[in-house]
Order: C-alpha cells, then sequence, then structure tokens
C-alpha cells in the first residue's frame, strides 16, 4: 500500500463546479505539500501545511492531523485549472526529501 | 529570478552511454534534490544533498550518482544508462533549515534506447 494515496486519479468537471482532490497517507509527517504540474511542464508547490488550512486566491487546503487527511478545494473552477495535483508528505525522521502520492489529473470542460 | 534550472531538457541516449544532467538554483537553498517520474507512480526520491558537501541516497537510487560541486549546483550522472531509466528527472530545492517550501526546475525528459 503506498504511504500517500490520492483521490479521485481522474476528474472532469464542467467550468464553474466546486473541486475537491482528497490525500491520505500513513506515515508520521512534518508537513504535507500541494503541488501542481501541467502538462509537459514544471511543477509547483501551492500550499505547504503542517496544521488547520491554509487559502490562496480560488484555492483552499485544510489538513487533519488526527485523521491523516488532507484536501484540495478549488471554487469556481476554471479550465486553466487544468492540471496534475500532486499531494506529498514530509515524513517525520527518516531520509529527507518528499514522498509522493501518484497525483490526481483534473480536467475542466469550458 | 532563475530559481531552478535544469538542463538539458530533453536527452536521447543509447543504452551504455554516460551523461551527467547539471541542476543550479539561485536561491541560496542548503538543501537539494534529484527525483524520478514515472507513468502511473509518484515522483520518487533518487539522492539528496542536504548541505554543500554532502549527500546521501534516496529511496531508488541504483544507478546513479551525484556530486554537490557547491552550494548552487547539485548533478546527476548516469554512468550506463539502461532503458530502466527511461524517465523525467526533476531537480528540487529548499532552504532546508525547517519545514519550506519547495522548488522544483522544469525536468529534463530522458529516454534510452
Amino acid at each position: 500500500k503506498n504511504e500517500v494515496e490520492q483521490s479521485p486519479q481522474n476528474l472532469t468537471a464542467q467550468e464553474g463546479e466546486f473541486i475537491t482532490i482528497n490525500c491520505s497517507y500513513s506515515v508520521g509527517i512534518s508537513a504535507l505539500h500541494w503541488l501542481q504540474q501541467h502538462p509537459g511542464g514544471g511543477i509547483v508547490s501551492l500550499f505547504m501545511l503542517s496544521s488547520g488550512k491554509k487559502k490562496h486566491g480560488r484555492l483552499i487546503a485544510t489538513i487533519n492531523i488526527q485523521e491523516k487527511h488532507s484536501s484540495l478545494h478549488i471554487t469556481a473552477s476554471h479550465p486553466r485549472d487544468s492540471a496534475v495535483y500532486i499531494c506529498a508528505v514530509r515524513r517525520r525522521g527518516g531520509a529527507d526529501g518528499l514522498t509522493f502520492g501518484k497525483g490526481t489529473h483534473l480536467i475542466i470542460q469550458p | 529570478n532563475a530559481g531552478v534550472t535544469q538542463t538539458p531538457k530533453f536527452q536521447v541516449l543509447k543504452t551504455g552511454q554516460s551523461m551527467t544532467l547539471q541542476c543550479a538554483q539561485d536561491m541560496n537553498h542548503n538543501s537539494m534534490y534529484w527525483y524520478r517520474q514515472d507513468p502511473g507512480m509518484g515522483l520518487r526520491l533518487i539522492y539528496y544533498s542536504a548541505s554543500e558537501g554532502t549527500t546521501d541516497k534516496g529511496e531508488v537510487p541504483n544507478g546513479y550518482n551525484v556530486s554537490r560541486l557547491n552550494k548552487r549546483e547539485f548533478s546527476l550522472r548516469l554512468e550506463s544508462a539502461a532503458p530502466s531509466q527511461t524517465s523525467v528527472y526533476f531537480c528540487a530545492s529548499r532552504t532546508g533549515w525547517q519545514d519550506t517550501e519547495a522548488f522544483f526546475g522544469q525536468g529534463t525528459r530522458l529516454t534510452v534506447v
């Protein structure tokens, strides 16, 4: 079983819809990251969380440390939000670096 | 403000050839990382460097070597490329002092034939 699981793997929605992507992890962590990757492109950091909730524009990220779960929400989705969204955790102890989920492929149709 | 710069962006190698992937960051970060991304899998850590002069193995180090040339540069070398090393390679960096945002390069798409 992967240490970081994302759901759904693929999501297609209409412009304007409220989007939720989920991430569950099974290890102790010091921080959780949400990243965005456009097709053929690089990886951009959206959020880093260790507790609570963060908001940036139309994006909201939450984390529940006790339940080992995080969600990424997109309000008023737009076709330019189409990308792969990746959850990654920094494990407490062990090797440095991030452990990644497989990503959620989001398509927003006009 | 370049951030993390990787070269080359694309490369095709024949089995057995060697090459070095270059990575440089201009943010004065202590920690640097090399990851590979394969279809259907999450990114996996190859090697990392917590500071200048130190390197450590990650999850999938076999077939690779690294050099932390100075604080800015962290290179990844394939001594004898194999088709299993066909992948997209990402370099990343962060300050390293606490949990901080990671910055990624644009990636190198490597094909070994």
